[in-house]
């Protein structure tokens, strides 16, 4: 079984729309850690927020937000006011435990996002 | 500061030739995973090292594909014989990792075996 699902394989909007990437993950574990990673064209993956299970406070950071619900195991992803930069793929990642040898991640299939000017 | 150092950046082979991929993981992460990028099956994890030794190699394919890590600060993947369903982009990615902290992934190492 998935243990991170993007149901989202690509998704299209115009320059300015806000877009919403999905997350759900799946774990027993009561301390965990979502990730999330963007993918430009370019190829390298670069590292946008780290959020523990204990912590469901919402974040924004600038155009970007995250939507923390544990009673729905998502980790949903806005970006607001898009633009053409934004175009990538979108990774959502799950780390379980802390077993003191070093944690799996595990990666969801990513979301590609193309933000159309 | 370095990130995490990757080469080579393109390899191109033949079927049934010997392929080395080297990391140079970021100086203090303790450590450090290889994963393999393709279109039809995403980001896999072949395997990952704490303090140099391998916690989990389950994603490793098949006895073809061996990995080492004999120092913290180099890790090779290799890849005898290589097939062409080997063709992927191999990322080497690092960590301190028994906090969970964020991955730093290197620019990948694009193969395309022939």
């Amino acid at each position: 079984a998935q243990k991170v699902t993007q149901a989202q394989t690509e998704i299209s909007v115009v320059e300015k729309e806000d877009v919403t990437l999905d997350c759900v993950y799946e774990t027993r574990d009561t301390t965990y850690y979502l990730f999330w990673y963007k993918q430009p064209p370019s190829g390298e993956l670069v590292f946008l927020i780290r959020r523990n299970s204990f912590d469901e406070q919402n974040e924004i950071s600038g155009r970007y937000s995250w939507n923390f619900q544990k009673s729905t195991s998502s980790f949903n992803f806005t970006i607001t006011a898009s633009q053409v930069v934004d175009s990538a793929v979108y990774f959502c990642a799950l780390s379980e435990g802390s077993t003191g040898t070093g944690n799996q991640f595990y990666f969801g299939t990513g979301t590609s996002l193309t933000v159309i000017p | 500061d370095a990130g995490v150092i990757q080469s080579p950046r393109h390899e191109v082979t033949e079927m049934g030739q010997e392929v080395t991929l080297r990391c140079k993981p970021i100086s203090g992460h303790n450590s450090l995973f290889w994963y393999r990028q393709t279109m039809m099956r995403g980001l896999e994890l072949l395997i990952y090292f704490n303090n140099n030794v391998p916690i989990d190699d389950s994603g490793m394919p098949e006895d073809r594909f061996s990995a080492k890590m004999p120092n913290a600060s180099f890790s090779t993947l290799k890849i005898q014989p290589s097939e062409p369903r080997d063709s992927a982009v191999y990322f080497c990615a690092s960590s301190f990792g028994a906090t969970n902290e964020k991955l730093f992934f290197g620019s990948g190492t694009q193969l395309s075996v022939l």
